[in-house]
């Protein structure tokens, strides 16, 4: 049972192109969800993240868009270029339990010049 | 700057081995992770700490093992490695939910 879920799978957009990489989760106490972005042979880093108390996120070229209700959210990558090619996880963690968190499957973009 | 390093980068083991993954960290982050991403899974949890002397399950642990002799070492071990361990561990470091310092990750296949 997956508990974060990311889709696409894959995404291949153009440069200039705006990519939209959505996320959906099952825990209602879900409160804060960051979102990381891994390029090949490197771990995982911090993009961006957001409380459940807010409905949008900006940094740069980088927005998280998140609906409470429907349990869902998703990184828009505004002006995409070929450096933005990775693989994206969408992650969510609530208050209690120890920080952990839990990590959907990923999105994999290629961004084509 | 956060620093999470890994030890070995690749391991070929065999099936029935013993395998020791290490993780050291800088920061001095109190909560350290030991996860395993494998392609269609993501990132799963297999063990975490809260300091030194601690260790919790994760959402995967079963066939590890994990060990925290001091704040700044996490290792994940693997006392009968079997094939379906092959892939890719990373280990973190963070002092609260904001954020997670992964480090660069190890290559484990057994054989």
């Amino acid at each position: 049972q997956q508990q974060v879920r990311q889709s696409p799978q894959s995404l291949t957009v153009w440069e200039g192109e705006t990519a939209i990489l959505n996320c959906s989760y099952e825990n209602s106490a879900f409160d804060y969800f960051p979102w990381y972005q891994q390029f090949p042979g490197e771990g995982p880093a911090l993009l961006i993240s957001i409380l459940s108390v807010s409905d949008k996120k900006e940094d740069g070229r980088f927005t998280i868009f998140f609906n409470k209700r429907e349990k869902k959210l998703s990184l828009h990558i505004a002006d995409s270029q070929p450096g933005d090619s990775a693989t994206y996880f969408c992650a969510a963690s609530e208050g209690t339990g120890g920080y952990k968190v839990v990590f959907g499957s990923g999105t994999r973009l290629l961004v084509s010049p | 700057e956060a620093a999470v390093t890994q030890s070995p980068r690749n391991k070929v083991a065999v099936t029935g081995g013993k395998v020791t993954l290490s993780c050291n960290q800088t920061n001095n982050h109190n909560n350290m992770y030991w996860y395993r991403q494998d392609t269609g899974h993501g990132l799963r949890l297999i063990h975490y700490s809260y300091g030194a002397g601690s260790t919790e399950k994760g959402d995967i642990p079963d066939g590890y093992k994990a060990s925290r002799p001091s704040q700044e070492n996490f290792s994940l071990i693997l006392e009968l490695a079997t094939p379906s361990q092959t892939s890719v561990y990373f280990c973190a470091s963070g002092d609260a939910r904001d954020e997670q310092y992964f480090g660069p990750g190890t290559r484990l296949t057994v054989l």
